[in-house]
């Protein structure tokens, strides 16, 4: 089984529309990590946190948000979808920075 | 404004030869330097990494070179081999200053080494 699931792989959503991305992990990792990569461009951490209780904003946070359920879980929403966050969005997690162990990443097509 | 800059965004090379992947970064206060391996449909996976107090380090095939002065690493792969085709991110991260940490990715650049 892999370490970092992502659900869905997967999306196709219209502007306007609320959608949630989850990240699983079975690591034991405490940090957990968001990020969107856009063609041709790298990788930009969206949010952050270093565990349950700590949520920190990254370079691209306007327009999500989400929510730490445990230990092993990170979740990314998009409280009102636009055409330009469609991504791909990778989950990651890690206990020291410099290694990050990534999930296979969810595709998301705003129309 | 682009922190860390790879500026090939495609290689090509013949197997068995060298790949050389580069990387340029601005700030003087990254402390630590990775490299990660991504074939598509597929998240990154970590490669290799070097510490700002080091200039070189060695992993089998893969050796990283840091030149603090010229804010440059590179990323050797020697033999390459088809399997080494992949797009290869430059990453850096900020030092741990109020708990600030995180890592700036570059845009990668896209390896095809050919049979």
């Amino acid at each position: 089984d892999a370490d970092v699931t992502q659900t869905p792989r997967n999306r196709i959503t219209k502007t306007g529309k609320r959608i949630m991305l989850e990240c699983s992990q079975t690591k034991g990792h405490d940090r957990m990590y968001w990020y969107r990569q856009d063609p041709g461009l790298g990788l930009q951490l969206i949010y952050y946190s270093f565990d349950v209780k700590d949520i920190n904003k990254g370079e691209i946070s306007d327009g999500y948000s989400v929510s730490r359920q445990a230990q092993a879980k990170f979740s990314l929403s998009l409280e009102s979808a636009i055409p330009n966050q469609t991504a791909l969005y990778f989950c990651a997690t890690g206990d020291l920075l410099e290694t990050q162990y990534f999930g296979p990443g969810t595709r998301l097509l705003v129309l | 404004d682009q922190q860390v800059k790879q500026n090939s965004p495609s290689l090509s090379v013949q197997e068995g030869r060298i790949s050389i992947l580069n990387c340029d970064y601005t700030n003087s206060m990254f402390d630590y330097f990775l490299w990660y391996k991504k074939y598509p449909a597929e998240g990154p996976t970590f490669l290799i990494s070097i510490s700002s107090i080091k200039d070189k380090n060695e992993d089998g095939r893969f050796t990283v070179f840091l030149n603090k002065s010229a804010k440059h690493l590179s990323l050797h792969i020697v033999p390459s081999q088809p399997g080494d085709s992949a797009v290869y991110f430059c990453a850096a991260r900020l030092g741990t200053q109020g708990g600030s940490e995180k890592l700036v990715f570059g845009k990668g650049t896209k390896l095809t080494v050919n049979p």
